[in-house]
């Protein structure tokens, strides 16, 4: 158990829909990440957070957004959902803004039917 | 832009072989980090490389760098099943706040 708590672990939902993913980091963490991970895409970087404030984004879409809330805790917003947003969608936090050694989630697993 | 390839994408060997899995990326970093990956599950961290000539072993795995060369290798000594997963390298960049991974390389160990 890494520490990081994501919800929901599934997610079964139409095209045109939102959705929001939540994710605890480990306590004492103020680093969140979010990835995307389809099928033979590898693990695509989609925004950091770090104490609240966005750090870097990555090639995120403009359907989706995400924020960090004074208690660290993060979620990702999927608007206008698509088929091809079916995907894992992994939360990862660490210690501090400069180390890459990341603590991941069990994932949330979308669906987009 | 940061990009990070793995080669190879997916490998199947045999049981008591040696192999290596490459990691290259494309810009200076000087921390590189490999991760490990059971189907279906989360990510795990393994290696934690931070500066060049950083080697570190864990049992029958083998983590190195080479930031010159920009490039680190996985070793992997006397392959057992339980080793089979999916390894990814990630490579950060303190100025720019995004850790970026590979597409990951699907290791098949046949017992």
């Amino acid at each position: 158990d890494s520490g990081v708590t994501q919800t929901p672990k599934h997610l079964i939902t139409a095209t045109g829909q939102r959705v929001t993913l939540r994710c605890s980091p480990r306590s004492g963490d103020l680093s969140v990440y979010w990835y995307q991970q389809s099928l033979d895409q590898g693990l695509q970087f989609l925004i950091h957070y770090y104490n609240g404030e966005e750090r870097a984004k990555g090639n995120i879409l403009e359907r989706f957004s995400a924020q960090q809330f004074p208690d660290l805790h993060s979620e990702l917003n999927l608007s206008s959902l698509e088929l091809g947003d079916s995907a894992l969608y992994f939360c990862a936090s660490s210690v501090d803004v400069n180390t890459g050694e990341l603590f991941f989630g069990e994932g949330s697993r979308l669906t987009v039917l | 832009e940061l990009k990070v390839e793995q080669n190879p994408l997916f490998l199947s060997m045999q049981e008591g072989k040696n192999y290596t899995i490459y990691c290259n990326y494309s810009t200076t970093s000087d921390r590189l980090y490999w991760y490990r990956q059971d189907p279906g599950k989360s990510l795990e961290s393994l290696f934690v490389l931070l500066s060049n000539g950083a080697v570190k072993q864990e049992g029958r795995l083998m983590a190195s760098l080479d930031t010159k060369a920009r490039l680190s290798t996985l070793h992997i000594t006397a392959a057992v099943h339980d080793l089979s997963a999916t390894y990814f390298c990630a490579v950060d960049r303190v100025w720019d706040d995004k850790i970026i991974f590979g597409k990951g390389t699907r290791l098949h160990i046949l017992p």
